[in-house]
């Protein structure tokens, strides 16, 4: 069973248009990480929420962690080609609460 | 900052074959860790390792070796490569501290023919 469902796994849209990718859970997170990873390079971090409810922005890019602490969406605004790749999201798991465990991804398109 | 390097970059083996990845961080990071990406598998934890000495088992951790003698290094050993290596391979390392960001390395992709 996967620990953490991401949607959609496809996602292609045209510059411009705005865009919400999600991260679902059974499993309640003390936090939450999303990663951005483009085409040749390893995934690049770009927020941790860690409360119930917690909104944060990165320019154009909103996350937000679910009040239950169990899913997280990241919304784009006036997506960009440069916002194309992987959007991974990720959680601390297992017994030493170190090992970072990722969703599948979602991988985005933005068409000039 | 150099950060994570992994070499190389690139390689094909053939079946049978054993080769070393290497990984080194010079952010003097206790924890590191070795995924493999696979097409819609998303990143698999290989090995991982909390200091020097210390290395213990991911998800999927058969066929492959790793080591820790130095607080940078953190190699990667396939003892007996297999077509169902082929992957990408990527190493990170982050502090010992909760919630905190894994730094990557550039990946490298291995292909086993």
């Amino acid at each position: 069973t996967q620990l953490l469902e991401q949607s959609p796994q496809f996602l292609s849209i045209q510059e411009g248009e705005n865009l919400t990718v999600y991260c679902n859970s059974s499993s309640v997170f003390s936090s939450l990480q999303w990663y951005r990873q483009e085409p040749g390079e390893g995934p690049v971090l770009l927020v941790t929420v860690v409360t119930g409810g917690e909104v944060k922005k990165l320019k154009r890019l909103t996350f937000q962690f679910g009040d239950a602490r169990k899913d997280s969406s990241l919304h784009i605004t006036a997506a960009q080609p440069g916002d194309t790749g992987l959007y991974l999201c990720a959680v601390y798991s297992g017994a030493g609460s170190y090992q970072l465990t990722f969703g599948k991804g979602t991988k985005l398109s933005v068409i000039p | 900052n150099a950060g994570v390097t992994q070499t190389p970059k690139f390689q094909v083996l053939k079946t049978g074959q054993s080769m070393t990845l290497q990984c080194a961080q010079d952010m003097n990071h206790e924890y590191m860790s070795w995924y493999r990406q696979d097409p819609g598998m998303g990143l698999r934890l290989i090995h991982y390792s909390v200091g020097a000495g210390i290395t213990d088992q991911g998800e999927v951790p058969n066929g492959y070796n790793v080591s820790r003698s130095t607080t940078e290094d953190f190699p990667l050993r396939l003892l007996s490569a297999a077509p169902s290596q082929t992957s990408v391979y990527f190493c990170a390392s982050s502090y010992l501290v909760k919630n905190t960001e894994a730094f990557f390395g550039q990946g490298t992709r291995l292909t086993v023919v």
